[in-house]
């Protein structure tokens, strides 16, 4: 079975500062990994996804997260914090050839880290 | 499609009434998933599609709830009987395939009153 844990429910940073959120995951195979934002009242959107390649994945906004298979984590973090970043964040999982029911062989969310930003 | 499209992006209806919802996914786009989201809560999963098949339908909350897709294009969410705690927003989304990035839809907010 797969599963995902996001380690913190609500994470709070001044603007400016690093913002650093936590996803650990479990998997019998190799997973693909993603990170999903939700802006309030918005629908979900991707972030960035790791398939297998580098290690160290870019993605939109100037976010990224490193894979690291030795730790079964995925952290998502970026230098900088901005106002516009306030949302909550989702860590996915997905792993091929897996039948536990509920969510598998599609996709599997954490229960989110709501990212509060302080002015 | 452009993007992942559901309707209607709002209902409202009575305790007891029958609810259909839909959702039209990216063109081309072989899995198809079913979400559930509870105000201040995390995403709950239902169901998925890979093309028109359900694998596995242990994610549906009750009888009442069911779904199908047809032509590996379209797909309903059916809610029979609605009860105050099927209230949601209800959230679709496709993919390629299988365990590649998904898309999601804007959402139905369901509220049973």
């Amino acid at each position: 079975a797969q599963s995902v844990t996001q380690l913190d429910s609500h994470v709070s940073v001044s603007e400016g500062t690093p913002v650093l959120l936590r996803c650990n995951y479990s998997s019998s195979y190799s997973p693909s990994l993603f990170w999903y934002v939700q802006h309030p009242n918005k629908g979900l959107q991707l972030l960035l996804k790791y398939t297998s390649a580098a290690t160290l994945v870019k993605g939109i906004n100037g976010f990224e997260a490193e894979f690291k298979k030795s730790e079964t984590s995925f952290h998502l973090t970026k230098p900088s914090a901005h106002m516009s970043d306030a949302a909550e964040y989702f860590c996915v999982v997905s792993a091929p050839g897996e039948y536990s029911g509920g969510g598998a062989d599609g996709l599997t969310f954490g229960k989110g880290t709501h990212l509060i930003i302080q002015p | 499609g452009a993007g992942v499209s559901q309707s209607p992006s709002n209902k409202v209806t009575e305790k007891g009434k029958d609810v259909e919802l839909r959702c039209d996914p990216i063109s081309g786009h072989t899995a198809l998933y079913w979400y559930r989201q509870s105000l201040g809560q995390g995403l709950e999963f239902l169901i998925y599609f890979q093309g028109n098949s359900a694998p596995d339908k242990s994610g549906l909350p009750s009888d009442r709830f069911s779904a199908e897709r047809t032509g590996g294009s379209v797909s309903t969410l059916t809610i029979q009987r609605t009860q105050q705690e099927d209230s949601a927003v209800y959230l679709c989304a496709s993919s390629l395939i299988l365990r590649t990035e998904a898309f999601f839809g804007q959402g139905t907010r369901l509220t049973v009153v």
